[in-house]
């Protein structure tokens, strides 16, 4: 089974500063006949559902803001905020979707400094 | 516009049994995969169950395998968990989620807002 695991658990950013979290696979969620990697990121706010940000590894979702980006590939990926705004205060998860099980990593809790 | 609610969910006793629905609207059903996911009181997420638009294919967690079971009555639009043989680990809130292809490589665009399921004595 895919393990993932993201780094760091919780990070605390100035309004208007870069936020960056780690994700990386136990192996290659890389699907050579397509080349893409099958890795998605979800935000959960508070007493919400998780929601999808991007997924192909760097694709975002219709509607989420350009502040929000996605890299990487093979075993090792990153979520960037780019200017982190008070909305943007949640958990952030990485699942890969590569193979079931499917694996969610344990999360990154963002947070204004 | 795309809809997923959750039911089913209360409180039972370990060793018990709840069936959860997830009612779907919006989408044509049949095309698409979908999963449950649970959270537990202040945890991560945890992938359970899906089950393939494509063909019915279903997959589980090694934690409910053989104690859970994924179905769904695609004239109802309406997307089922069996939870058997409950534990105390059990207890979260479970979400039903579609996914954006028919396939099992998928990942997740819509989620309900989610069942609370408590297993207690």
């Amino acid at each position: 089974d895919i393990v993932m695991t993201q780094s760091p658990d919780s990070l605390a950013v100035s309004l208007g500063e870069r936020a960056t979290i780690s994700c990386k696979s136990s192996q290659s969620i890389l699907y050579s006949s397509d080349n893409k990697n099958y890795l998605a990121w979800y935000q959960q706010k508070p007493g919400q559902p998780p929601k999808l940000l991007i997924y192909w590894a760097s694709t975002r979702e219709s509607g989420v803001p350009d502040r929000f980006s996605g890299s990487g590939s093979g075993t090792d990926f990153t979520l960037t905020i780019s200017s982190l705004q008070a909305e943007d205060v949640a958990v952030y998860y990485c699942q890969q979707y590569y193979t079931p099980p499917l694996a969610f990593g344990p999360g990154t809790q963002v947070d204004i400094k | 516009e795309v809809q997923l609610v959750e039911s089913g969910g209360g409180l039972v006793q370990p060793g018990g049994s709840l069936r959860l629905s997830c009612a779907a609207s919006g989408f044509t059903f049949t095309s698409y995969t979908m999963t449950w996911v649970r959270q537990a009181p202040g945890k991560g997420l945890e992938w359970v169950s899906m089950i393939r638009g494509s063909d019915g294919d279903t997959y589980y967690a090694d934690s409910v395998k053989g104690r859970f079971t994924i179905s769904r009555d695609n004239s109802k639009n309406t997307l089922y968990l069996q939870l058997n043989s409950l534990r105390a680990e059990d207890t979260a809130v479970y979400y039903c989620a579609k996914g954006v292809s028919s396939y099992s490589r998928t990942c997740f665009d819509c989620w309900g807002q989610g069942t609370l399921v408590t297993v207690s004595s």
